[in-house]
């Protein structure tokens, strides 16, 4: 399968615990995104990098998250000090470029509980 | 980000046509129309976009209106798999730093039945 994969699939975790996820994007998409969705709603954007350096971060991404793209390659998102506000599915998209016509492909995503 | 105007949810037929709208009376001149979907327990995927003409390919139509101030999503023959949340998205050219993301609001529960 070429397409964008997440890991894990599903996290379940305690508050005041740290998580991280990985996403691998499809190999030559230098565009990659993170956005968040929670139930009933709608995906959210949180970030995003062209190769390995972050562009943008919405004012959803507190100082408690952090995303990074080594290399240009996979991404990982990482939480600090969980809450259960943090619960939601973690969504990772890449693309070809970021112009109109490129569409995005996401990945499975991260379901993340916050007990 | 220039927003989109959808129906919370719509309900189908089984191999009856479905046709989806979306208003966008803010849009600008250099916005493409995309629509995705989100299947259940899955991520979005991109289904189609326009910009003035009307667009097929084989998942579905775009039709879009003169004034572009709204857009219509075409499904011609609506199956059980077709049953998903469908976002119509506007993307520009240029928008500051905003550039690439996808604003999704919260789209229309298509409901497909057998």
């Amino acid at each position: 399968d070429t397409g964008v994969s997440q890991d894990p699939r599903h996290k379940i975790t305690k508050r005041g615990q740290n998580v991280t996820f990985r996403c691998d994007p499809i190999s030559e998409h230098n565009r990659l995104y993170w956005y968040r969705q929670t139930l009933g709603q709608g995906p959210e954007f949180l970030t995003y990098f062209q190769n390995e350096a972050q562009l943008e971060k919405s004012r959803l991404l507190s100082d408690r998250f952090s995303a990074e793209r080594p290399k240009g390659s996979f991404s990982t998102l990482e939480i600090q000090r969980t809450e259960q506000g943090d619960s939601a599915m973690y969504l990772c998209a890449s693309s070809l470029g970021a112009g109109e016509n490129n569409e995005q492909f996401f990945g499975p995503g991260t379901r993340l509980t916050v007990l | 980000d220039a927003k989109t105007t959808q129906p919370n949810s719509m309900e189908s037929n089984e191999e009856e046509p479905v046709h989806l709208p979306c208003n966008h009376s803010t849009i600008s001149g250099t916005d493409y129309i995309h629509w995705y979907r989100q299947l259940p327990s899955q991520g979005p995927e991109y289904v189609i976009h326009g910009l003035t003409s009307n667009v097929n390919n084989r998942m579905a139509s775009l039709a879009i209106a003169e004034d572009r101030k709204s857009s219509t999503l075409i499904l011609h023959r609506a199956t059980l798999r077709d049953a998903a949340v469908y976002y119509c998205i506007l993307r520009g050219s240029y928008r500051g730093s905003t550039l690439g993301r996808l604003y999704f609001g919260r789209g229309t529960q298509l409901t497909v039945w057998p």
